[in-house]
């Protein structure tokens, strides 16, 4: 069974310009995650889906960012106008809507913008 | 404020001795808690996690973690370190209940370095 699968791997671009990632979760998965990580540092929760719905997008800045779930399948998160701070690794999760499941994550998206 | 520490920036430990990375946690009522271990330009991989039960639950490759309720810790113990064990580890938490529920919170991770 295929995990998580996120893409592109790597994205350099330069700023002001719009960037977006796309995640496929694991099948039958119906939470969804964005995380943003910073080197060295801790995930940060950018938006939590449940199947199509937005359950949790507090910590999105959402002047730049979206974020969208069609059919609470795969996901797709987007930046624009980006900035030099947003120079970070992009992870998706996904787990089953149990609580006590574990998440299992992508590779992430390594964005750097220039 | 629902919060995970990481005291440790980094841990060394020789090969073939005993290793823990510490982690403790501010979250309001009896939490999910989980392990999780980052190798380089990778994803997060799962190593374990505590529901329910015993206090000491085993893992993936030999790790193992000590939940202790009154001191909110959930420590990551292994008997014998590999030098392959090095790594990035982050221990995270899920509310069981309310409206945070389901929001995975995570530390600020623990460079864990093995030496031969």
């Amino acid at each position: 069974e295929a995990g998580v699968v996120q893409s592109p791997r790597y994205k350099i671009i330069e700023k002001k310009q719009p960037v977006a990632f796309w995640c496929n979760p694991i099948s039958g998965h119906n939470t969804l995650y964005w995380y943003l990580q910073n080197l060295g540092q801790g995930p940060e929760l950018l938006i939590r889906y449940e199947n199509e719905e937005a359950v949790d997008d507090s910590q999105l800045p959402k002047d730049r960012f979206s974020a969208e779930r069609l059919k609470g399948v795969d996901s797709t998160l987007k930046i624009q106008p980006a900035e030099l701070g947003d120079s970070a690794v992009y992870l998706c999760a996904s787990s089953l809507g149990d609580r006590g499941t574990e998440a299992f994550f992508g590779q992430g998206t390594r964005l750097t913008v220039v | 404020a629902q919060s995970v520490a990481q005291p440790e920036d980094q841990v060394n430990v020789a090969e073939g001795n005993p290793l823990t990375v510490k982690c403790t946690y501010s979250v309001s009522g009896n939490p999910y808690l989980f392990w999780y271990v980052q190798y380089p330009n990778r994803g997060l991989q799962f190593l374990l996690k505590y529901i329910t039960g015993d206090n000491l639950v085993k893992g993936s490759y030999g790790f193992e973690a000590e939940f202790n309720k009154s001191q909110t810790s959930f420590h990551l113990k292994k008997p014998s370190a590999l030098v392959s064990d090095s790594a990035l580890y982050f221990c995270a938490v899920r509310p069981r209940l309310g409206n945070q529920g389901g929001k995975l919170i995570f530390g600020q991770g623990t460079e864990l370095s093995v030496k031969p």
